[in-house]
């Protein structure tokens, strides 16, 4: 089955306790997406991956990190957690053919920092 | 950098045809407009996407302008089901993409 897959779905965390949240697909998609939700703003890009070792910024990557080393891979990491990351995180990807953006998103992970 | 506007909410009732405007003014000449759904708790899923004039899926119809500032989403006879929220996107030049405020479509019976 396609799917994107996120780990853990639900996490609580102390301020500062660096986390890593997975995304995995098993599509062979190139594009990778991390989004942060959060009510009244609606679903925000924190950083995409158009391939392997190809990351740039979203519109929000302050305080956070990823890397793709894999195709299929794509970790969001925040190396010292705040309060304000308080939020619901989705990970998504597509295929690369120019002109489709159909994006699939994971089940997301409410993450919450005290 | 352009922004999507849509209305933060919408009421209908079973049956009816609800159509959602999102605006999208500095849209460029190669992106698309995609539409997605969303219910609580779940993460987004593809409803349409379409260029220019007009698409139309199982689902939906995406009505676009000639002059492409604004589209609108087509749900022809909704139900209860079709409750959730409706996000329109534009894909600029780069794959940075941005959804829209969304749209909190609630369907009576």
């Amino acid at each position: 089955e396609a799917q994107v897959t996120q780990n853990p779905r639900y996490l609580i965390t102390v301020t500062g306790k660096k986390l890593t949240v997975t995304c995995s697909q098993n599509m062979n998609h190139e594009y990778m997406s991390w989004y942060r939700q959060d009510p009244g703003l609606g679903l925000r890009q924190i950083y995409y991956s158009m391939n392997v070792e190809v990351t740039d910024k979203g519109d929000v990557p302050e305080g956070y990190k990823v890397s793709r080393k894999e195709k299929r891979n794509f970790p969001l990491i925040l190396e010292s957690p705040s309060p304000n990351q308080t939020s619901l995180y989705f990970c998504a990807s597509r295929g690369g053919t120019s002109g489709l953006y159909e994006q699939y998103f994971g089940p997301g992970t409410r993450l919450t920092v005290t | 950098l352009a922004k999507t506007t849509q209305p933060i909410s919408m009421d209908s009732y079973e049956g009816q045809e609800v159509n959602i405007t999102c605006s999208h003014n500095n849209i460029a000449t190669n992106d698309y407009i995609t539409w997605y759904q969303q219910f609580p708790s779940q993460g987004p899923r593809f409803i349409i996407q379409g260029y220019k004039t007009k698409v139309t899926n199982e689902v939906a119809s995406l009505f676009i302008p000639a002059d492409r500032k604004s589209s609108t989403l087509s749900l022809p006879r909704v139900s209860l089901s079709d409750t959730a929220v409706y996000y329109c996107l534009v894909v600029f030049n780069t794959d940075k993409l941005i959804f829209g405020t969304g749209t909190r479509l609630q369907v009576f019976p």
